[in-house]
């Protein structure tokens, strides 16, 4: 049972290159997010999708992109990193997500 | 106004003691509401949920609902080293299907 896989889970990069993150989940859950989590500002909504094909913004989405062209994956992309995008980054999924999100084990991405 | 708040801590309680947790919340229609836990270095993990206003008990886990004041608290009972984490209060307001997280409490159990 893998449940909600991320990968790489650590990624050193510098300034400017593009990086992709990957999320894949096993429960064919709905709906799937992105957050990041940095020291002071606790987990931030970057992006979520309520299905395939279909994405939405969250709080902090500059800087970033998704797909979801199938239900288990939900890819992210950091077109041109940047430093402020050093930090953890969390997928997570939900079916029914009025009884919760299930988390990913997350990726340290550094911008050097 | 912040939509979740919560205490950042540290809350220092002593092993065996009860810790107890709280969290307010700015929307009144929010449906349900939850308890993460997040070790240092590690992902949120779902602990408990509860919907209804009272408590719900879940081993050494009790959540407790008071919507009328918009306030929500954990207890752990018994508390052990293991439960030293990070506590994430976060609510599911039924605007759309995004849960609102606080931004947590650093629980340390002393031995």
């Amino acid at each position: 049972d893998a449940g909600i896989t991320q990968s790489p889970r650590y990624k050193i990069t510098e300034t400017g290159r593009q990086v992709t993150l990957m999320c894949h989940q096993t429960w064919s859950h709905s709906y799937m997010f992105w957050y990041r989590q940095d020291l002071g500002h606790g987990l931030r909504l970057i992006y979520y999708s309520a299905a395939a094909d279909i994405t939405d913004k969250g709080e902090v989405p500059d800087g970033y992109v998704v797909s979801r062209s199938k239900t288990e994956n939900f890819p992210l992309t950091l077109e041109s990193a940047t430093r402020s995008q050093t930090s953890v980054y969390f997928c997570a999924s939900c079916q029914q997500c009025a009884r919760g999100q299930y988390f990913g084990p997350g990726t340290r991405l550094t911008v050097t | 106004q912040k939509e979740v708040e919560q205490n950042s801590g540290p809350l220092s309680v002593p092993e065996g003691a009860i810790a107890s947790l709280n969290c307010t919340y700015s929307d009144r229609g929010s449906q349900s509401f939850f308890w993460y836990r997040q070790y240092s270095g590690k992902s949120p993990e779902l602990i408990m949920f509860i919907y209804s206003n009272g408590d719900k008990e879940d081993g050494r886990f009790t959540a407790q609902l008071n919507k009328a004041s918009q306030y929500v608290s954990l207890l752990i009972r018994d508390s052990q080293p293991s439960d030293s984490a990070t506590y994430l209060c976060a609510v599911f307001p039924n605007r759309d299907d995004k849960i609102i997280f606080g931004k947590g409490t650093r629980l340390h159990i002393l031995p």
